[in-house]
């Protein structure tokens, strides 16, 4: 099953500018994590943040979570063509699987 | 990082065939593996959690009898599409989980994805 929605559903920006992609949830979390997906290939994990964190940057990276919201944000400034994917947050720990958001698909025009 | 490796990467079989995919870790052993399905422009869905050497776990809504899942060993899982029909066109991928030293940790490692085009 999802654990959440994504939004946008599809973005569409130019190279340069910065795009955001909001993530929700619907159970309590000790972390979420993001993963980016080259259109037909796996999936590449991107960052994890805690539930005890509210921010975290990884290069161009920019994660925020508020667990009192349950949601989570992704930025990532100063995009290039090669950015254009699709992104996901997925949540779950341990032995269990992931679950994954309904993921934003990003286009970067160069 | 660790490597969890598919096979194949892309089948195209005939309606009423069967065709396996192939799960491997490469470099560490997984108890624990993971199916998933992804249909065009949406997200993955688990399908069932394979536990090596005892029956797989399947999510509400997917047939065990159509998607049979053998983990044989701690490196290779196997999905079996049985009687293909072009709805099961989609992408397959599974991922693997790598414990870590303590319990309750560890990390999950995903493969490339196998697409299967059913005619």
């Amino acid at each position: 099953s999802q654990q959440g929605e994504e939004d946008p559903q599809a973005l569409s920006i130019q190279e340069g500018e910065n795009a955001t992609m909001n993530c929700s949830y619907k159970t309590s979390i000790n972390n979420l994590q993001w993963y980016r997906q080259n259109s037909g290939r796996g999936l590449v994990h991107l960052i994890l943040i805690r539930s005890n964190e509210r921010e975290k940057h990884s290069g161009r990276l920019r994660v925020t979570l508020d667990t009192s919201k349950k949601s989570s944000s992704l930025l990532i400034t100063a995009s290039r063509a090669a950015d254009t994917a699709s992104y996901f947050c997925a949540t779950g720990e341990g032995r269990r699987a992931l679950t994954f958001g309904s993921g934003t698909r990003l286009q970067v025009q160069p | 990082g660790a490597v969890v490796s598919q096979h194949p990467s892309w089948v195209i079989c005939k309606s009423g065939t069967s065709v396996k995919i192939e799960c491997r870790s490469l470099d560490f052993q997984a108890t624990t593996m993971f199916w998933y399905r992804q249909f065009p422009k949406q997200s993955l869905m688990l399908m069932a959690t394979s536990n090596e050497g005892s029956k797989a776990t399947y999510e509400q809504g997917v047939e065990k009898d159509k998607f049979l899942i053998n983990h044989a060993s701690l490196t290779l899982s196997t999905l079996t599409v049985t009687s293909a029909h072009p709805e099961d066109s989609s992408f397959y991928i599974c991922s693997a989980f790598r414990g870590g030293g303590l319990v309750n940790t560890g990390e999950l490692f995903f493969g490339e994805g196998s697409r299967l085009t059913v005619l």
